[in-house]
């Protein structure tokens, strides 16, 4: 069974398109994350959620809505896709946040 | 500062050991983590190290932590091919213990 698993693994788009992504963990945990890696590499937060409640938030474009319906589901959607979105999306987990992530496979975004 | 810097390249020969470095800049971090991203896959997190320690080691890996210099490396014995990957250390801070990642470091083994 996957622990963390991201739908879909591959997603191109047209520019100005709405688009979302789903994140799904069957390990408990209590805390779920979205980060963007970008060509080079580099990775970083975009929102933290605890519980269902949003605990970080950082500087994203509006364009992005998270979503948690429950705990174990944390779903990212982008209004008016930009050709700067794409980027590879991770989605993570973790119960106390010191004992490290678990990580999805991420989805690979494309804006053409 | 959040930037945690690690070198973009390292290239080893199969069965040398490898040393990827990382800095990092919160001195209030309290945990210091490695992870491995193989190519098309997400992090796989290989190891942490409490920030009052200043080695530890596990199987063929060893990490040292070097506080005064914020310094953070991650020492694999008898690399592998299989070891060829992208290596990310983090680190933990701020009230609400977010994990900032480095820029990481590819490394790359030869057969």
């Amino acid at each position: 069974d996957t622990a963390v698993s991201q739908t879909p693994k591959y997603l191109v788009t047209q520019m100005g398109n709405d688009k979302s992504i789903k994140c799904e963990q069957n390990l408990g945990h209590d805390t779920m994350y979205w980060y963007k890696q970008d060509s080079k590499k580099f990775l970083k937060i975009m929102f933290s959620y605890n519980n269902k409640e949003l605990i970080i938030n950082e500087t994203v474009p509006n364009r992005f809505s998270p979503k948690s319906p429950d705990k174990a589901h944390l779903n990212l959607h982008i209004n008016s896709l930009e050709l700067g979105d794409s980027a590879v999306y991770f989605c993570a987990s973790s119960q106390d946040s010191w004992e490290g992530y678990t990580f999805g496979s991420g989805t690979r975004l494309t804006v053409v | 500062g959040e930037d945690v810097e690690q070198s973009l390249f390292l290239s080893v020969r199969e069965g040398d050991s490898s040393v990827i470095n990382c800095t990092y800049t919160d001195s209030s971090s309290t945990y210091l983590y490695w992870y491995k991203q193989e190519p098309g896959a997400g992090l796989q997190l290989l190891t942490y190290i409490f920030s009052n320690m200043d080695m530890k080691q596990d199987q063929r890996l060893t990490v040292l932590l070097n506080k005064k210099d914020k310094h953070l490396s991650l020492r694999i014995a008898d690399t592998q091919t299989g070891d060829s990957a992208i290596y990310f250390c983090a680190e933990i801070s701020g009230g609400y213990q977010k994990v900032t990642f480095g820029t990481g470091t590819k490394l790359q083994v030869i057969p």
